[in-house]
């Protein structure tokens, strides 16, 4: 069945550096691509998505390109702020013959420190 | 966010005791699911209604019973629970409109220790 990969952490950064976390799919057919954002002590919320291939999803200064040929979509941040500490999901949509599913991958902690 | 609302946020319950968690979209959308998250394993998706029908299953003990009385409501009914059982449970909910695909949105989560 389809899969979701990231790249494990926690990730440590000092605020104002650059962001990325990694994240590959395996996938039948060409499904929408998902970033959600959880902190702590909430649930997942939408942080941004693409539904095609060359897709860019951006929002609060993340972006991430659905790439076919490299099967990722990577997340990153040119800056980021201790308030974007919090673990990061990467997830896929799969059709799952009458509905559709969400695929997760297994979350990646960032902290981010002063 | 407001979108979709859980409750309790706490819940705590010995291992005999029968509970009930809720879930309440407000978003109008025609799908709802149940998922576990614990420390040690990655989300879980528990079950799956569309349209009110339950569509999934994900292999999950008895002991969890759902139940989706309208397109906006979710409830899961907890009875006899283990240790192992503890964890947050998330509802979600989204529109199901086919092939296309659409994001869920969650709600704040239950988070439940069987003591």
């Amino acid at each position: 069945g389809d899969s979701v990969t990231q790249m494990e952490g926690p990730v440590t950064l000092s605020e104002e550096a650059f962001l990325t976390i990694n994240c590959t799919y395996t996938a039948t057919g060409y499904p929408s691509l998902f970033w959600y954002v959880q902190y702590p002590g909430e649930g997942l919320q939408l942080l941004l998505k693409a539904t095609k291939a060359d897709d860019k999803g951006s929002n609060k200064g993340f972006e991430a390109t659905y790439r076919k040929e490299t099967t990722s979509f990577h997340l990153e941040k040119g800056s980021v702020q201790v308030s974007d500490s919090a673990v990061y999901f990467c997830a896929l949509n799969e059709w799952a013959g009458g509905y559709n599913k969400l695929i997760f991958g297994a979350g990646t902690r960032l902290a981010v420190h002063p | 966010e407001t979108g979709v609302t859980q409750t309790p946020r706490h819940l705590v319950m010995g291992m005999t005791n029968k509970k009930s968690l809720k879930c309440e979209q407000h978003l109008g959308h025609n799908a709802m699911y149940w998922y576990k998250q614990s420390a040690k394993k990655p989300l879980e998706l528990m079950f799956v209604y569309s349209l009110e029908e339950r569509v999934e299953n994900n292999s999950v003990p008895s002991r969890f019973s759902p139940e989706c009385p309208n397109s906006s409501h979710l409830f899961l009914h907890l009875h006899t629970l283990q240790p192992e059982d503890s964890a947050l449970y998330l509802c979600a909910s989204s529109q199901d409109g086919g092939t296309s695909g659409y994001e869920q949105y969650f709600g704040p989560g239950t988070r439940l220790t069987v003591t």
